[in-house]
């Protein structure tokens, strides 16, 4: 079956220690996307990437850091510079070329304490 | 800029009764419109989208939206919600970046509890 993985589904930190979520697609989507969601405020969008080894930030990088180096794979770290890590994180991936359309993974939910 | 609104924070509906959720946009361009439902926990499922042609579009689990241009809305509808359909909802409104990317840009989400 062709979908979004993350991995894993809950994952805790201690304070200041950086962390990577998982994200792997095998729909042979060229875009794939990161978002941070918390309660009230909807999706903020961290990072994308419209093609291998590039990639753009979104409206709330700060803190945050990806690579591309697979069209599968958009691993993201959150760094110990993110002032409010604990949040539910969502990937998504879509085919550019006008439809928009994005199809998401399940979520990593992060608790950093 | 473009947003997106969506002026219902939670919204309670009894089991078998009418739904509207309420979508306003704000863009420049002709709008892609996007109606995503997230269960808890989990991630979004699309359920309905509008890029152009009939104003009034169908989706899965019975929802439909109606576009209407001079009002700036996407609101969504469901003639008879069943118990399943508690989520959230989230509406979105596709934009080109400077950079020509695409991405989605959401409103904060609408609540839905069904009673019974």
């Amino acid at each position: 079956d062709g979908g979004i993985t993350q991995s894993p589904k809950y994952l805790f930190r201690k304070e200041g220690q950086n962390v990577t979520l998982s994200c792997e697609q095998n729909l042979n989507h060229d875009a794939m996307y990161w978002y941070r969601q918390d309660p009230g405020q909807g999706l903020r969008l961290i990072y994308y990437s419209q093609i291998v080894n590039d990639f753009q930030k979104g409206d709330i990088a700060e803190g945050y850091s990806v690579s591309r180096e697979k069209k599968e794979s958009f691993p993201l770290t959150v760094t110990s510079a993110q002032k409010n890590p604990t949040a539910f994180y969502l990937c998504a991936s879509s085919v550019p070329g006008g439809t928009y359309e994005q199809y998401f993974g399940p979520g990593t939910r992060l608790t950093v304490t | 800029a473009q947003s997106v609104t969506q002026p219902d924070i939670h919204i309670t509906v009894s089991e078998g009764a009418s739904l509207e959720l309420r979508c306003n946009y704000s863009y420049g361009a002709t709008p892609y419109l996007f109606w995503y439902v997230q269960s808890p926990g989990q991630g979004l499922q699309l359920l309905l989208k509008y890029f152009s042609g009939d104003t009034l579009v169908q989706g899965i689990k019975g929802f439909e939206a109606e576009f209407k241009r001079s009002q700036s809305s996407f609101n969504l509808r469901k003639p008879s919600v069943h118990w399943s359909d508690a989520a959230e909802y989230f509406c979105a409104v596709g934009v080109l970046t400077n950079f020509g990317n695409e991405k989605l840009t959401f409103g904060t989400g609408t609540r839905l509890t069904i009673i019974p």
